[in-house]
């Protein structure tokens, strides 16, 4: 079955480092993938996004690299900001309707 | 430019009750999808509609749980006879054009069963 998972549960960086979020998953069918960001008592907000088709995509302070070899995805935060603290979730999808969600990354932003 | 939009945020309901979820999604947006979630957990698909069908309702349980998107008006996810596991994070999202485009989602209904 569809399996998403997060290398570590949590990560603690200082302000203005980078992080970076690692996520596995396991159906080599997968050709879209999503990465959110959850603040406690919201709604996942979305981030950026990548298709198979695709090993790396950048968005403003983001980068997402798919590597499908491995079946591993990774979100990539430049010059981390407090405001950066949130649970990040990836989602996968294959050529059914639904995405499957990790358990989820908390980071936290040391000042 | 409203987002996706639930209420209510925060529903309190007794075992046995009955439980309504609405979502209205993006302006433009026909594609809706709810999504269940537990403390320090992942989201669990569980419905996706577009406007008067069902889509795809594979992740939701067969028993107590309904979901609708009609012609006019936001989606509802109903729950009859709630039950104390139910309690949890409910989430809506909407997508402008299916399961191959990115989903927004709203703020969640969280419910809790007593």
């Amino acid at each position: 079955g569809e399996s998403v998972g997060l290398h570590l549960p949590t990560l603690s960086v200082q302000e203005g480092d980078n992080s970076i979020i690692n996520c596995a998953y396991s159906n080599s069918a997968s050709d879209y993938f999503i990465w959110y960001k959850q603040e406690s008592g919201k709604g996942p907000q979305f981030i950026i996004d990548i298709r198979s088709n695709m090993d790396k995509r950048q968005g403003q302070r983001v980068t997402v690299l798919l590597n499908k070899t491995v079946k591993h995805l990774s979100l990539q935060i430049a010059a981390t900001q407090p405001g950066d603290s949130a649970v990040y979730f990836c989602a996968d999808k294959n050529t059914g309707n639904q995405f499957y969600f990790g358990t989820g990354t908390s980071l936290t932003v040391i000042p | 430019n409203a987002g996706v939009m639930q209420n209510p945020r925060h529903l309190v309901r007794r075992r046995g009750q009955e439980a309504r979820l609405r979502c209205s999604p993006m302006k433009g947006h026909s594609h809706v999808y709810w999504y269940r979630q537990l403390p320090e957990e992942g989201l669990k698909f569980m419905v996706y509609l577009q406007k008067e069908n069902i889509i795809d309702e594979s992740g939701m349980p067969k028993e107590r749980f309904s979901a609708e998107f009609p012609k006019e008006g936001p989606s509802i996810l109903r729950i009859q006879q709630v039950v104390r596991g139910d309690s949890a994070a409910y989430f809506c999202a909407s997508s402008l054009s299916g399961a191959n485009y990115e989903q927004y989602f709203g703020p969640g209904t969280r419910l809790t069963v007593t």
